[in-house]
Order: C-alpha cells, then sequence, then structure tokens
C-alpha cells in the first residue's frame, strides 16, 4: 500500500542552527501539507501546495520557515533559525484531486531543539 | 472562525466497555465538513471518518459509530466493546467547503486497560 514517506523521523538540534524535513507524497497526489502538532495538541496546518504552488501559507512564521515543493513532487520544509519553541512533531500529509477530503499522514520527524 | 473542541482530555476504560469521545464545532460555513482521526503512539495520523454538513445520517462501521447533530454542533465517536488495540489518541477536525483549511481539536487520549 502506497505511504507517505517523511525524514528524518527524529532530529535534534541546538538553537540557532538550521534544520530540513523532507516528504515524499503518495505518488499522483497533487495536494501535499505540511503541520506541526505540538505535545498534547492538534496539528495545526503551516502550509498547502497544490501542485508546486502555495495555496496557504497563512500560519507559516515566514520569517524563519520556509517550504517548498519545486516540481510539484516531493517537499521540503526548513526552519532556520531553529527556537526552543519548535520543538514539536511535523507531519506531512498528501491528498487526490479527486479524493481531497481523505488526507493520509505521514510518519512525522519529531524535533527537539536544545 | 473555525473551532473544534473536544473536552475530554483522556479517558480510561477496561477492554469491552463502550466508551464516546465528544466532539463539539464552531463555523460560520453552511457547508462544511468533519472528520475523526486516530494516533496511536508510533504517531501517525490514520483517517476514520469524514462527514458532510448535509448528511446528518449516522454512520457505524463495525465496532465504530458516529453521531453527527447539527442542532448542537456535535459530532461524537463511539466505540463498542473497546479493545486494547484502540487505546491511541483520537482527533476531531473541521475544513470548511474546498478543503483549505483543517482545523483540529486537541484531541482525547483513549487508554483502554485489559
Amino acid at each position: 500500500e502506497a505511504e507517505v514517506a517523511q525524514s528524518p523521523r527524529y532530529k535534534i538540534t541546538e538553537k540557532s542552527q538550521a534544520v530540513a524535513f523532507w516528504c515524499d507524497p503518495i505518488s499522483g497526489h497533487a495536494t501535499l501539507y505540511w503541520y506541526r502538532q505540538i505535545l498534547g495538541q492538534g496539528p495545526e496546518l503551516l502550509v498547502q501546495f497544490q501542485d508546486e504552488s502555495v495555496v496557504d501559507d497563512s500560519q507559516l512564521p515566514k520569517d524563519r520557515f520556509s517550504a517548498e515543493r519545486l516540481k510539484g513532487v516531493d517537499s521540503t520544509l526548513k526552519i532556520q533559525p531553529a527556537e526552543l519553541g519548535d520543538s514539536a512533531m511535523y507531519l506531512c500529509a498528501s491528498s487526490s484531486l479527486l479524493r481531497r477530503e481523505t488526507q493520509y499522514f505521514g510518519p512525522g520527524t519529531r524535533l527537539l531543539v536544545l | 472562525a473555525q473551532k473544534v473542541t473536544q473536552a475530554q482530555t483522556e479517558i480510561s476504560v477496561v477492554e469491552k466497555e463502550d466508551v464516546t469521545l465528544d466532539c463539539v464545532y464552531e463555523t460560520r460555513d453552511t457547508t462544511y465538513y468533519l472528520f475523526w482521526y486516530k494516533q496511536p503512539p508510533s504517531g501517525e495520523l490514520v483517517f476514520l471518518i469524514r462527514r458532510n454538513s448535509f448528511d446528518e445520517q449516522n454512520e457505524i462501521s463495525g465496532r465504530y459509530s458516529w453521531n453527527f447533530q447539527k442542532s448542537t454542533s456535535s459530532f461524537n465517536f463511539t466505540i463498542t466493546a473497546s479493545q486494547v488495540v484502540d487505546s491511541a489518541v483520537y482527533f476531531c477536525a473541521l475544513s470548511e467547503a474546498g478543503f483549505n483549511k483543517f482545523y483540529f481539536g486537541s484531541g482525547t487520549k483513549l487508554n483502554v486497560k485489559p
């Protein structure tokens, strides 16, 4: 069964360092989402792509976060510089155009900023 | 503004008991969608169900059932004869038409003890 892939699964970094996460959606899924999930809370949408275009990045802290999906397939989320408050789980999800209501989530990347 | 409230932070039951997870939502949209996701300890979010605002019919899938009531803005989830494998965090989510924004509740952690 096709899955959303994410790497790395775990990342420990020091504050002020740069960190990047990678996501490969299910093949053929045009819509890709990045979420941040702080411990004990629900996921919060950071950015949504439709193919290579950003549909919504209103919740993305643009002073330090950036996201790209250059070829409309895989995507990278970057944080520079990382802050202590960025410690969270970063989830990637994808959905097809025909079934946009169903988002398939990857295993996530757990980030710890020291 | 859209908002999803899951007032139950954590619930503990003994195996074979029935349990209901509550979800209350707020939205000004007339067309919207409601979801339930399961997040096991591994971290991946698993899609369980979607309902649209025009379909208030209750749904049953095996041991799972969902009760959608627009009059009280609630979309509750019941697990019948709970099992240890049901232990997870369950999230209720709301999306407006177009699926451009998903709003997750804070989740309910379900502990099913043998």
